[in-house]
């Protein structure tokens, strides 16, 4: 594809339930970030990608949050036990290397019940 | 505590003349700044950046300044068009800090015709 995709594109779940949400980057990018936009405010780092390691989590909020991308090229950011407050439009970015611009995707709008 | 602030939730202009967003930060090792746009269930859009070893850089109709001393940026769009109504989203990052992006929470920006 062209650009960043990512699915689904809404998710509604209910509180204490799991998810995987899903982000496929620009082919060939090797940075992968992951960014939360909660209402109201702008987008809020959690997690970045350099290949297939997690180069920086100290953007995830708690446990619950994990993020994979084994392949080095797509990635998941699974939640456990969802949470009200986890509702959010959930964003992924892709750069070719670090430090170029981000491409970001369209984002997983998730609303936890 | 907000590392990048917009003061300003939204703007109004009229088409034809010069569009003004105004952004500050406080984390002096922000190095690199950029300005994303954003129209509703999309995600942002890369529009202009600036490093912090320039004051300004200019692109098309779009020219971004940083006044370092005062740690401040604006975005100037001239002339503005309805088609530039849309979020617009200051962010800054560093090497440091593996260019993640730290985002303002936005300004809505409102071109009439």
């Amino acid at each position: 594809g062209a650009g960043v995709s990512q699915t689904p594109s809404n998710k509604v779940t209910e509180k204490g339930k799991y998810v995987e949400l899903r982000c496929d980057p620009i082919s060939g990018h090797t940075a992968l970030y992951w960014y939360r936009q909660s209402l109201g405010q702008g987008p809020e780092f959690l997690i970045y990608f350099q290949g297939t390691g997690a180069a920086d989590d100290s953007g995830l909020p708690n446990d619950r949050f994990f993020a994979v991308r084994p392949e080095g090229s797509v990635s998941t950011l699974k939640i456990q036990r969802t949470e009200r407050g986890d509702s959010a439009v959930y964003l992924c970015a892709s750069s070719s290397v670090q430090g170029d611009e981000q491409f970001f995707g369209p984002g997983t709008r998730l609303t936890v019940l | 505590d907000q590392q990048v602030k917009q003061n300003s939730p939204s703007l109004s202009v009229q088409e034809g003349r010069i569009s003004i967003l105004n952004c500050d930060y406080t984390n002096s090792m922000f190095d690199y700044f950029l300005w994303y746009k954003k129209y509703p269930a999309e995600g942002p859009t890369f529009l202009i950046s600036i490093s912090s070893i320039k004051d300004k850089n200019e692109d098309g109709r779009f020219t971004v300044f940083l006044n370092k001393s005062a740690k401040h940026l604006s975005l100037h769009i001239v002339p503005s068009q309805p088609g530039d109504s849309a979020v617009y989203f200051c962010a800054a990052s560093s090497e440091g800090s593996n260019y993640k992006l730290t985002f303002g929470k936005g300004t809505l920006l409102t071109v009439n015709p």
